[in-house]
C-alpha cells in the first residue's frame, strides 16, 4: 500500500516560493509511475496542478504553469512542488497525488494546508 | 468556474439508491475517460471509480459508474450513513490541456 505524505511550511508571505515534499512510503519512486500535485482551497473544489512522469516529462495546468515546477529526487523517494509569487490566492490545502497516465489519481497523501498571507 | 456540471446535492433515506450525474462537453467526458472521488468531511479525496466503471480493490460493488456521450454517473446503492461525504468527478480535458474536476456532490442520508 503505496503512502505519500507531504510537508513544508504552513504559512508563506505574499510573493515568496511555496516550497512543499511529498515523502512516499512503500514503493520505490524509481521503479516507475508518474508523481503529481492536486490542491484544494478552503470550501473549495480540487485543482489539478501538475504531473510529473516517469520519463522526467512533466505537465502542469496552463493556469499554475508559469510559476510551478515538479520535481522527483529518487535517492530520497521524494516528490516535490514549488510555487512562486504566491498570492493569497494560492491559500490551500495542497495533495501529493499518484495519477495514473491523464487518467486518474489513485493515491492521495493526508494534505497539508497552506496559507499566504503577511 | 468547473467545466463540468455536477448537482450540488441529492438525498435519501438509507438503504435507497442516489445517482449523481457528471455533465461535460466533447473536449473532456465525451473523449477522456472519467473517474470518481468520496472526500468524506475533513478528510483527503479517495478514489471510488476509474476509467468510467472501473472500482480498485476494497471499493464495494455498491458503487457504480456509468457513461454516455459527454456525461457520466455515479451510482450509490444501499445507502449508509457512512455515505455522508462530496462526490466528485475527474476527466482530462482535451481543449484545456488539465485535467478538471466538478464541483463535486454533498450526499445526505435522511
Amino acid at each position: 500500500q503505496v503512502q505519500l505524505q507531504e510537508s513544508g511550511p504552513g504559512l508563506v508571505k505574499p510573493s515568496e516560493t511555496l516550497s512543499l515534499t511529498c515523502s512516499v512510503s512503500d514503493y520505490s519512486i524509481s521503479s516507475g509511475y508518474s508523481w503529481g500535485w492536486i490542491r484544494q482551497p478552503p470550501g473549495g473544489g480540487l485543482e489539478w496542478i501538475g504531473s510529473i512522469f516517469h520519463s522526467g516529462s512533466t505537465s502542469y495546468n496552463p493556469s499554475l504553469e508559469s510559476r510551478v515546477t515538479i520535481s522527483v529526487d529518487t535517492s530520497k523517494n521524494q516528490s516535490s512542488l514549488k510555487l512562486r509569487s504566491v498570492t493569497a490566492a494560492d491559500t490551500a490545502v495542497y495533495y501529493c497525488v499518484r495519477p495514473r497516465g491523464y487518467s486518474y489519481f489513485d493515491y492521495w497523501g493526508l494534505g497539508t494546508l497552506v496559507t499566504v498571507s503577511s | 468556474q468547473s467545466v463540468l456540471t455536477q448537482p450540488p446535492s441529492v438525498s435519501a433515506a438509507p438503504g435507497q439508491k442516489v445517482t449523481i450525474s457528471c455533465s461535460g462537453s466533447s473536449s473532456n467526458i465525451g473523449y477522456n475517460y472519467v473517474s470518481w472521488y468520496q472526500q468524506l468531511p475533513g478528510t483527503a479525496p479517495k478514489l471510488l471509480i476509474y476509467d468510467n466503471n472501473k472500482r480498485p480493490s476494497g471499493i464495494p460493488d455498491r458503487f457504480s459508474g456509468s457513461k454516455s456521450g459527454t456525461s457520466a454517473t455515479l451510482g450509490i446503492t444501499g445507502l449508509q450513513t457512512g455515505d455522508e461525504a462530496d462526490y466528485l468527478c475527474g476527466t482530462w480535458d482535451t481543449s484545456l490541456s488539465a485535467y478538471v474536476f466538478g464541483p463535486g456532490t454533498k450526499v445526505t442520508v435522511l
